[in-house]
């Protein structure tokens, strides 16, 4: 069964650092999205994306992040300058339904992102 | 805004005790609903989802959940669980029509006894 992966699975950086975060969505979806969850609170949305843009971002997602689909398989999420809040688990999602019709979102295991 | 609560942060049970896991929104227009699991080191997979029609909806390994509108619930139920059923539930609502994002409950814990 097809599955989203992610890499790396746990990613150390210092505060002020770059990170990128890599998702692999599922091959013929075409919504994805970001999720994150700071160590014993709710998964919250970040950004979700469609042909090539942003289609609604959170107030978490300011302009320290971005996101990227940089070829026809992969899916990032850049934090430009990471600070010590940024440490959480990173989950991304893919679906083929759309954003207004409900189809399930399928999961990636997470990207684990400690700064330090 | 659209929130989500789960009133019960971890569940203890001994196996083949029967299980309610509840999980009410705040959002007044059309919903769908959904309940993940996260087993230890796992995906979030999905159990079950509601989008219309019979409010009792049955999803995978005997779980079930019920829509109550009027209560804004949707409550998971399972009559026996097992050990394996130790992880991690997480309840999600979608907003019809307000894109696709999945607005998150803050998980219940649940823990299986053999």
């Amino acid at each position: 069964e097809p599955e989203v992966t992610q890499t790396p699975s746990h990613q150390v950086t210092q505060m002020g650092q770059e990170v990128i975060l890599r998702c692999v969505p599922i091959s013929n979806h075409l919504y994805f999205y970001w999720y994150r969850q700071i160590l014993g609170q709710k998964v919250e949305f970040l950004v979700s994306f469609y042909n090539n843009e942003i289609s609604e971002k959170s107030e978490i997602f300011d302009d320290q992040f971005s996101v990227e689909r940089p070829d026809g398989s992969n899916f990032t999420l850049k934090i430009r300058s990471t600070k010590l809040e940024d440490s959480a688990m990173y989950f991304c999602a893919s679906n083929n339904g759309g954003l207004a019709v409900p189809y399930e979102q399928y999961f990636g295991p997470g990207t684990r992102l400690t700064v330090t | 805004a659209q929130s989500v609560s789960q009133h019960n942060h971890h569940v203890i049970l001994s196996e083949a005790a029967s299980l309610e896991l509840g999980c009410n929104y705040s959002y007044g227009g059309t919903v769908n609903l959904f309940w993940y699991v996260q087993y230890p080191g796992q995906h979030l997979q999905l159990l079950l989802k509601y989008f219309s029609g019979d409010p009792l909806v049955k999803g995978i390994k005997g779980f079930e959940a019920e829509f109550i509108k009027s209560k804004f619930s949707f409550n998971l139920r399972k009559p026996s669980v097992q050990w394996s059923d130790t992880a991690e539930y997480f309840c999600a609502v979608n907003a019809y029509n307000q894109g696709g994002k999945l607005i998150f409950g803050q998980g219940t814990e649940l823990s299986v006894k053999p």
